[in-house]
């Protein structure tokens, strides 16, 4: 069973923000929300987790919000070499297993 | 600092042969996994290791698939009798233990023809 949902597809243009939806209502207390992406021909990609507070890195930022049931992911400034497949990814603490879906197709256009 | 290699970068074998996918995790990463990812679908998972045993292998398909991590470092999945539906892209990644993030390799696209 899917633990996530995701759009299909999304165009984002370049130099502006990219926002990313996840939802994950059925969310437990202790499982955290990864995102890794996935470029053409690559393996996937870390770019940041949290489990409550909103998080920050040289990648992206993670908002999630209060009642834990769904998140975004913030690409501050998109590149064209962000273009790839990204996976919201709900995953317990000592879960070793990584769940993908089929994932939000983003395209960063000039 | 080496990534997670995986070799070789593609194969492509025939019907019924039997075929060896090696991966080389980052140095001191205890945990090793195995996943494949059929064409516009997610990576799956197949096999996780922690050192040199295999702590599950549940997502193994069938028993034509198995894989090893003899020294707890370098891992080689084993498919006997490929067939067609075989075809895929296998990833493997580690991390420097259980929970923590993992670094995934390039990844062997397997066709079976």
């Amino acid at each position: 069973d899917a633990k996530t949902t995701q759009p299909t597809s999304m165009d984002c243009a370049e130099g502006r923000a990219a926002n990313l939806p996840c939802n994950h209502s059925t969310i437990s207390g202790n499982e955290y929300v990864y995102w890794y992406r996935q470029i053409h021909s690559q393996g996937p990609q870390y770019i940041i987790h949290g489990l409550k507070n909103n998080e920050t890195n040289e990648m992206a930022s993670l908002i999630i919000t209060e009642d834990r049931k769904s998140s975004t992911l913030i690409l501050p400034h998109a590149t064209l070499r962000d273009t790839a497949v990204y996976y919201c990814i709900v995953r317990g603490g000592a879960d070793y297993k990584l769940s993908f879906g089929a994932g939000t197709t983003v395209t960063v256009r000039a | 600092g080496a990534g997670v290699s995986q070799t070789p970068s593609n194969k492509v074998t025939e019907k019924g042969k039997y075929v060896e996918l090696r991966c080389d995790p980052i140095s001191g990463h205890t945990a090793l996994y195995w996943y494949r990812q059929s064409l516009g679908q997610g990576p799956e998972f197949l096999i996780y290791f922690q050192g040199t045993g295999a702590a599950d292998d549940s997502g193994l398909p069938n028993d034509r698939f198995f894989a090893v991590r003899p020294e707890g470092s370098v891992s080689t999945l084993k498919i006997q009798r490929t067939e067609r539906g075989d075809s895929a892209v296998y990833l493997c990644a580690s991390s420097a233990g259980t929970g923590n993030e993992q670094f995934f390799g390039p990844g062997t696209r397997l066709t079976v023809l």
